[in-house]
């Protein structure tokens, strides 16, 4: 299973790191990533990380690149988020997501709301 | 980046009726290797995302056999066969061939 942490209320222009705790199935062989989804609105791919024999390489939506960082450790079985320079567009559950070619395996996700 | 538009937006379906989703592709979806890696989720209210059906037809596990996918390079359609009360909520068709990843708007399913 996927387990997310680390959302709640936050300024625009400031950072939160999610954190996915992964478990039940060999973390490090996966490609990882992240969707969020808006209130009321559709889904959004962020980004993903390669596994280790792709030198956990990564790749991001036009919309976070620059701002938004992926990484992973594998030997905690865990993957991370870390949100600088928070929109308020931003706004979103995101969910940690095992990308096997397909998305088989979704977290329940975490809300991020950006607010003053 | 690929587009992915889906018809209709909005479904309502009689209980036991067929209902079919259509997933158009702005460029064709195969890969280089030769697989096409378009994905059907479904969403009810309040819960994530599942996978229904990858690469176009194939059913994933514990997936009931009135769901089928079907289609080839920019055109693909998932089918219920017999629209059961669970099947409630949204469809997205999405695509893992080309970075970035796009998902198509959804299609909310509802019961008449």
């Amino acid at each position: 299973q996927l387990v997310e942490s680390g959302g709640g209320l936050v300024q625009p222009g400031g950072s939160r790191r999610l954190s996915c705790a992964a478990s039940g199935f060999s973390f490090s062989f996966y490609y990882m990533d992240w969707v969020r989804q808006a209130p009321g609105k559709g889904l959004e791919w962020v980004g993903l990380i390669r596994h280790n024999a792709e030198g956990h390489t990564t790749e991001y939506a036009a919309s976070v690149k620059g701002r938004f960082t992926i990484s992973r450790d594998d030997s905690k079985s865990s993957l991370y988020l870390q949100m600088n320079s928070l929109k308020t567009e931003d706004t979103a559950v995101y969910f940690c997501v095992r990308e096997n070619w397909h998305f088989d395996l979704w977290g329940r996700g975490a809300l991020v709301t950006v607010s003053s | 980046e690929i587009v992915l538009t889906q018809t209709p937006l909005f479904s309502p379906v009689t209980l036991g009726q067929p209902a079919s989703i259509s997933c158009r592709s702005s460029q064709s979806l195969v890969h280089s290797a030769g697989n096409t890696y378009l994905t059907w989720l479904h969403q009810r209210p309040g819960q994530p995302p599942r996978l229904l059906i990858y690469q176009i037809s194939n059913r994933f596990s514990g997936v009931p056999d009135r769901f089928s996918g079907s289609g080839a390079g920019t055109d693909f359609t998932l089918r219920i066969s017999r629209v059961e009360a669970e099947d409630v909520g949204v469809y997205y068709c999405m695509q893992t061939t080309q970075s970035p990843y796009t998902f198509g708007q959804g299609t909310k399913l509802e019961i008449k």
